[in-house]
């Protein structure tokens, strides 16, 4: 079974500019989450989508957007790029079964802004 | 709000010993906990998950102990080698239903050969 794919691995951006980056879920999950990590702040919560709706939204601004697809592979957009925005960009799919929720991670996107 | 304490920040044993990471949570109305592992820059790794009614959870040689009542968490990592050493989080989804995790801020391990 494959596992959490996240594209690209690596991006340079240029302040100002947007970007997308992509997570295509393990085989059978519909929620797809995205967290942000920097050295100082940790691990993030940036939003989740289910069945191609925002179900939770963590408290970043507007400039951080995202989308599920039908086939639930996910994208997440930042636009006007700010240089605090250099990160580690995490997705992690989810199954809830039996009354708990098991997520899994793919390997990150790093995103730096120059 | 729940949040959750991974202490220390860092960790360095020599190679061989047993060793016991920590994590607590304020809000012991919780559904599961999930232990990872981070090298650097890369992905996070599931290790164990525990369920709200599971008390303890094995895999090789780590082991994961769950207290809701004292909203604590361990992992007990025997005869620790120096393939060990990341970054070892703990996190808490909203609801048995729901995704939204909160993390720790993470235990850096160093195991010395």
């Amino acid at each position: 079974k494959a596992g959490v794919t996240q594209t690209p691995r690596y991006l340079i951006k240029t302040r100002g500019q947007q970007v997308t980056l992509s997570c295509s879920p393990i085989s059978g999950h519909r929620s797809v989450s995205w967290y942000q990590q920097t050295p100082g702040q940790g691990l993030q919560f940036l939003f989740e989508y289910f069945s191609e709706t925002q179900r939770n939204k963590g408290n970043f601004p507007g400039r951080f957007s995202g989308r599920q697809f039908s086939n639930s592979r996910s994208e997440m957009n930042v636009s006007t790029l700010e240089l605090g925005d250099s990160a580690l960009y995490l997705c992690a799919s989810s199954i809830s079964t039996g009354g708990y929720t098991e997520a899994f991670f793919g390997q990150g996107t790093r995103l730096t802004v120059v | 709000k729940q949040e959750v304490t991974q202490i220390p920040a860092a960790l360095s044993v020599p190679e061989g010993e047993n060793l016991v990471l920590n994590c607590s949570f304020t809000d012991s109305a919780i559904y599961n906990l999930q232990w990872f592992r981070q090298d650097p820059g890369k992905g996070l790794t599931s290790l164990l998950l525990i369920q709200s009614s599971q008390r303890e959870q094995t895999s090789g040689r780590l082991n994961a102990s769950l207290d809701k009542s004292s909203g604590r968490s361990t992992l007990y990592i025997a005869a620790s080698q120096p393939g060990d050493s990341a970054t070892y989080l703990c996190a808490v989804p909203l609801t048995g239903a729901n995704s939204k995790l909160t993390f720790g801020k993470g235990i850096t391990l160093s195991v010395r050969p």
